[in-house]
Formats: C-alpha cells, structure tokens, sequence
C-alpha cells in the first residue's frame, strides 16, 4: 500500500516563473492538504482540497492555487516565483470524518534562484 | 491567534534513555493534537495522536500527555534509540467534532539528538 506520494522530489526555478507540484494520496484518502515547510521551520497550511474544491486556505497569496482530480491525486501551483517561495512542500492525506490520521508525503524541495 | 509552541529547542539524550519533548499550545478550542517526527530530507512521519476527551495514550515505546487546564502536552519515548534521533513536532488541530478541519498548525520543533 503505497503512502502519499509526491513529485519532483527536487527542483529549481528561477524568480519570476511558475511551478506545479504534484501528489497521490494514500490508497482510500479523499483529502488533500499542502503545505510549505520552510528551513528550520514547522510546516505552514496553504489549503485544503475535497471533492476537487478548494474547501480551507491558509494565509497565503493567490499567487498559490491548486486542484484536485477526480482519482483524488493533487497538484499545487506557485506563480510569479519569489526568492521566498524556496521551501519544501508537503502534501498531506487523510480520509475525511471522523478522527482519521493525516499522513504526509516526503516533499518536493523548490529553490527558487 | 493560533498558536503551538515548543519548551525546548533541542534535547540531547544518551541511548537507552528515557526522551520527553514538551509541548505548549494556546488554542483552548483544540481537540486533536498530533506527534510527527522528520528525519533530515524526509517528510513528517506520524507517531502517535490523542484526542482532548483523553489525558494519556500509549504506542510502542511512546507515549503521549495531555493536560488541558495548562494546555501542555508531552510526548515520551522509552529507551531512546539512536534511529530516534530527529525533530519532533507536535501538531494541533481543531475537528469540530469530526467536522472538516484538516488545518494542522505546527510549532517550530525540537531536535531530538541520542548519543550511542
């Protein structure tokens, strides 16, 4: 049973571009969360997404965006890349109701040059 | 705002130890709190979660704390192993009774570093 799987696990950017992220959740999890994880830093929630909307954000720009497909996989979309946006991303998983585990993928690693 | 914090930055331990990483939050409204512990370069990894309706949850060799009129929890590991050796973050949420909060909100971490 493979767990949240994320891609690329590297990548780098240059100021200015656009990147997509990508995720499968974990087998039978409907809910997906991203979240940027800068260094030495704990993760901080961007948003949520069930049944392909957009249902919780974070407090970060519209700059940020994503999308949920149909087999629940996800992907994440940086626009306008800034310096700043250098961080790891995680996608989370979880099955929605009740008090299911959230489990989370290994990341994607963004430096943005 | 929410918030959770961490007491100690960093917690240095012989192996074979006993480890107890603290954990302060200042949401009353909480009611499910996570551990997650992240090696190096890896993602979160879950270790043990404990709903407020609990004070004390036990897994293999970890055990968690939750005292709500302080609003502190603790996470402790028997007999700490080198492979335990990583940052340590708890994580508290809000379900709404189950409800459609997936919002976790992370403090800083602490680095867990068990010496052979």
């Amino acid at each position: 049973d493979a767990g949240v799987t994320q891609s690329p696990t590297h990548l780098i950017k240059t100021r200015g571009q656009q990147v997509t992220l990508r995720c499968s959740p974990k087998s039978g999890h409907d809910t997906v969360s991203w979240y940027q994880q800068a260094l030495g830093q704990g993760p901080q929630f961007i948003f949520q997404y069930y049944e392909e909307e957009e249902r919780q954000r974070g407090n970060f720009p519209d700059r940020f965006s994503g999308h949920q497909f149909p087999n629940y996989s996800s992907e994440l979309n940086v626009n306008a890349l800034l310096l700043g946006d250098s961080a790891l991303y995680l996608c989370a998983s979880s099955l929605r109701g009740g008090w299911n585990t959230i489990y989370f993928g290994e990341g994607s690693w963004l430096t943005v040059v | 705002g929410e918030s959770v914090g961490l007491h100690l930055p960093t917690l240095s331990v012989q192996e074979g130890d006993n480890s107890i990483i603290n954990c302060a939050y200042s949401n009353s409204a909480s009611d499910y709190f996570i551990w997650y512990k992240q090696e190096s370069g890896k993602g979160p990894q879950f270790i043990i979660d404990i709903r407020s309706n609990m004070d004390k949850r036990q897994g293999q060799r970890v055990t968690v704390l939750l005292n709500k009129t302080v609003k502190h929890l603790s996470l402790q590991i028997a007999a700490t192993q080198p492979g335990d050796s990583a940052v340590y973050f708890c994580a508290e949420n809000n379900r709404r009774g189950g409800g459609s909060n997936y919002k976790l909100t992370f403090g800083k971490g602490t680095l867990l570093t068990v010496n052979p």
